[in-house]
C-alpha cells in the first residue's frame, strides 16, 4: 500500500521560505508524477505543481514563480519550496501521486498524504 | 476566481438524486476530457470518485456518475445517503502541465 507523509515546520514567518518534504513508502518515486496541492482554511483546493522522476516539473502560474519542486529518488521523497510567503499562503499542504497512463497522460490523483497545516505569521 | 466554477452548495433528501455542475471559463480547460471528481470529508485528504469525466475507480459506488456537455462537467449522486454529506471538488488536467480545481461544493443531505 502506497503511503505519503508530509513533514516540515508548521509555522513560517512572512517573507521567508516554506519548505516541506513528502516521504513515500510502499512504492518507488521513480516512474511517477508527484504533486503538491494546498487548501487554505475553510476554502477550496489549489494546485501548486508537479514533478516527474526525470526532473520535469511545472507549477501554477498564479504563484508567480515562487515555487520549486524537487525529487530525491534515493530517499524516495520529494520537496516543496515556496518563497516570499505571506498570510495568503497559510494552508493545509497535501502531497499526492498522479495516476498516469503509459502514454504519459495523467488522469487523477490516486494517493494523498494526510496534509500538514502551515501557518504564515510573525 | 477559479477557472472551474461549482455551486457553493447543493442539497437533497435521502433517496433522491442531485447533480453538481463544474463549468469551465474556457473550453480549453476541459477539452482534454481529463476531468476528475473528489470527495473530501472534514479534516481528511480528498478521495477520487470519478475520473476521465465518467469513469469510476475500483470500489466506488455506482451511485456516483459523471458526464460532460460543452464546457460543463457534472457529478450526479443517485440514491442519496446521509454519508454522502460532505464536500465535492472537480478537477481538470487542462493541458500544458496545468491542473485546475473547482471551488468546491458542499452537499447537504
Amino acid at each position: 500500500q502506497v503511503q505519503l507523509q508530509e513533514s516540515g515546520p508548521g509555522l513560517v514567518k512572512p517573507s521567508e521560505t516554506l519548505s516541506l518534504t513528502c516521504s513515500v513508502s510502499g512504492d518507488s518515486t521513480s516512474g511517477y508524477y508527484w504533486s503538491w496541492i494546498r487548501q487554505p482554511p475553510g476554502k477550496g483546493l489549489d494546485w501548486i505543481g508537479y514533478i516527474f522522476h526525470t526532473g520535469k516539473s511545472h507549477s501554477n502560474p498564479a504563484l508567480n514563480s515562487r515555487v520549486t519542486i524537487s525529487l530525491d529518488t534515493s530517499k524516495n521523497q520529494f520537496s516543496l519550496n515556496l518563497r516570499s510567503v505571506t498570510g495568503a499562503d497559510t494552508a493545509v499542504y497535501y502531497c499526492a501521486r498522479y495516476y498516469c497512463g503509459a502514454d504519459d497522460t495523467c488522469h487523477y490523483f490516486d494517493y494523498w498524504g494526510q496534509g500538514i497545516l502551515v501557518t504564515v505569521s510573525s | 476566481q477559479s477557472a472551474l466554477t461549482q455551486p457553493a452548495s447543493v442539497s437533497g433528501s435521502p433517496g433522491q438524486s442531485i447533480t453538481i455542475s463544474c463549468t469551465a471559463a474556457s473550453s480549453d480547460v476541459v477539452s482534454h476530457n481529463l476531468i476528475s471528481w473528489y470527495q473530501q470529508d472534514p479534516g481528511k485528504a480528498p478521495k477520487v470518485i470519478i475520473y476521465d469525466v465518467y469513469k469510476r475507480p475500483s470500489g466506488i459506488s455506482s451511485r456516483f456518475s459523471g458526464s460532460k456537455s460543452g464546457n460543463t462537467a457534472s457529478l450526479t449522486i443517485s440514491g442519496l445517503q446521509a454519508e454522502d454529506e460532505t464536500d465535492y471538488y472537480c478537477c481538470s488536467n487542462a493541458g500544458g502541465g496545468i491542473w485546475v480545481f473547482g471551488g468546491g461544493t458542499k452537499l447537504t443531505v
